[in-house]
């Protein structure tokens, strides 16, 4: 069935570091792909989307491509924040069905 | 913002009592959804409604249930509260489409408490 897989945490970086968070999926057909975040004591938020391959998603200086050819929705950052600190999700929609699919989430802390 | 509310946020009851959680949302999103939130697990599907009175079951069904009869309201019931079932439980919504639903957006979540 579909799914999703992304590294394992804890992650943390100093200031000004460059981030990567992998992902990958296993889907039967052309999902949409997502990345989510969590800040301590609140709900996710939609941080960034792609709905089909080689699109990329941004927003708030992240970045993730869609790859196709590796399954892969990594996600970047070129120059993290401690306020960037928070548990990232990535998550996929199969377009078929009802479902969503997230991964378990990748904690990051940021230390100035 | 998709306009969830959660409530209550917090909450904390004894086992073996019936508990109700309420999601409130004020945007007319087809699909709502239940999740849990435990350390090590990520985010757990419990139950969802693609539509006023059409639920289905998640990967982590039971000992809930659910119930929608407005589409703006999206009721889980913990029908005989467990400490297994203490949690953060997230509510979210989600717009469809014949070939498959859009993001999800997410509401602030109720932290439960099961003694």
């Amino acid at each position: 069935g579909d799914s999703v897989t992304q590294m394992e945490g804890p992650v943390t970086l100093s200031e000004e570091a460059f981030l990567t968070i992998n992902c990958t999926y296993t889907a039967t057909g052309y999902p949409s792909l997502f990345w989510y975040v969590q800040y301590p004591g609140e709900g996710l938020q939609l941080l960034l989307k792609a709905t089909k391959a080689d699109d990329k998603g941004s927003n708030k200086g992240f970045e993730a491509t869609y790859r196709k050819e590796t399954t892969s929705f990594h996600l970047e950052k070129g120059s993290v924040q401690v306020s960037d600190s928070a548990v990232y999700f990535c998550a996929l929609s199969p377009n078929t069905g009802n479902q969503f699919y997230f991964g378990t989430g990748t904690s990051l802390t940021v230390i100035p | 913002d998709a306009g969830i509310t959660q409530s209550p946020r917090h909450k904390v009851t004894e086992t073996g009592t019936p508990v109700t959680l309420r999601c409130h949302q004020t945007e007319n999103h087809r699909y709502m959804y239940w999740y849990r939130q435990d350390p090590g697990h990520g985010l757990r599907l419990i139950h969802y409604s693609y539509g006023v009175k059409d639920t289905d079951k998640g990967e982590v069904s039971d000992g809930y249930s659910v119930s929608r009869s407005k589409t703006e309201d999206f009721l889980l019931t913990l029908e005989s509260a467990t400490s297994s079932q203490t949690s953060v439980y997230f509510c979210a919504v989600s717009q469809g489409s014949g070939t498959g639903i859009y993001e999800q957006f997410f509401g602030p979540g109720t932290r439960l408490t099961v003694l």
